[in-house]
């Protein structure tokens, strides 16, 4: 079957750095997507993988590792308005998104 | 620009009643996706459409029937409501299923089944 992995919760410090993780076994890969959901809002799109190596993009950086099956986002920076959930998803051979259940960050002051 | 638009964006049912929850884009996007969101598990894939008039089955179909008569518009119904679909709706539509094509998501639709 297909899985997506990601901690279900993570607490970090305003002003630091958090590293999310995601660990996917897919039949097929065409690309691995973040996205950024607030509590009751609709999630919206962070950032896309589909070579290895790491893709910056302001305070945030996505990494993928094909070959581990495995990707983080990074966070810099932290502000409490990055409290949120992160979801990892991942484009199967069939081009359909296989999402993981999301981790909650909480941001304490 | 108002993206992608859901209606109602909360309702209750009573088991077996049934209803439709509406959705429409104005970006032009070719492709069109109906997911359920609950609690501890990812989104999952209703319906979707590649294309104006096309729709096929995601992970979870059953109970549920969908249309796309016009390419703006991707409708979802439900026909005779149990509690089990008491979830979080979102409708999302992207340029095209392949690549890079990132998903544009309504606000959710909140739907309870008594």
């Amino acid at each position: 079957g297909q899985n997506i992995d990601q901690p279900t919760e993570m607490t970090a410090t305003e002003g630091a750095i958090v590293q999310i993780n995601c660990t996917y076994q897919t039949s097929g890969f065409n690309g691995l997507f973040w996205y950024q959901q607030h509590a009751g809002e609709a999630p919206t799109f962070l950032s896309y993988n589909v070579l290895d190596g790491l893709e910056e993009k302001g305070r945030f950086s996505s990494f993928l590792s094909r070959s581990k099956g495995y990707s983080y986002l990074l966070l810099k920076e932290l502000q409490m308005k990055d409290s949120a959930s992160y979801l990892c998803a991942v484009k199967d051979s069939n081009y359909q998104l296989i999402w993981g259940a999301g981790t909650k960050l909480i941001i304490k002051p | 620009n108002a993206g992608v638009t859901q209606t109602p964006k909360f309702q209750v049912l009573k088991t077996g009643q049934s209803m439709t929850l509406q959705c429409a884009q104005d970006m032009n996007h070719n492709s069109m996706y109906w997911y359920r969101q609950d609690p501890g598990m990812g989104l999952r894939l209703i319906y979707y459409s590649a294309s104006e008039g096309t729709t096929d089955k995601g992970e979870v179909p059953d109970g549920y029937n969908v249309s796309r008569l016009k390419k703006q518009n991707f409708l979802l119904g439900l026909e005779s409501a149990a509690p089990s679909q008491t979830s979080v709706y979102f409708c999302a539509s992207s340029p095209k299923p392949s690549g890079a094509n990132v998903l544009t998501f309504g606000a959710g639709s909140r739907l309870t089944v008594l």
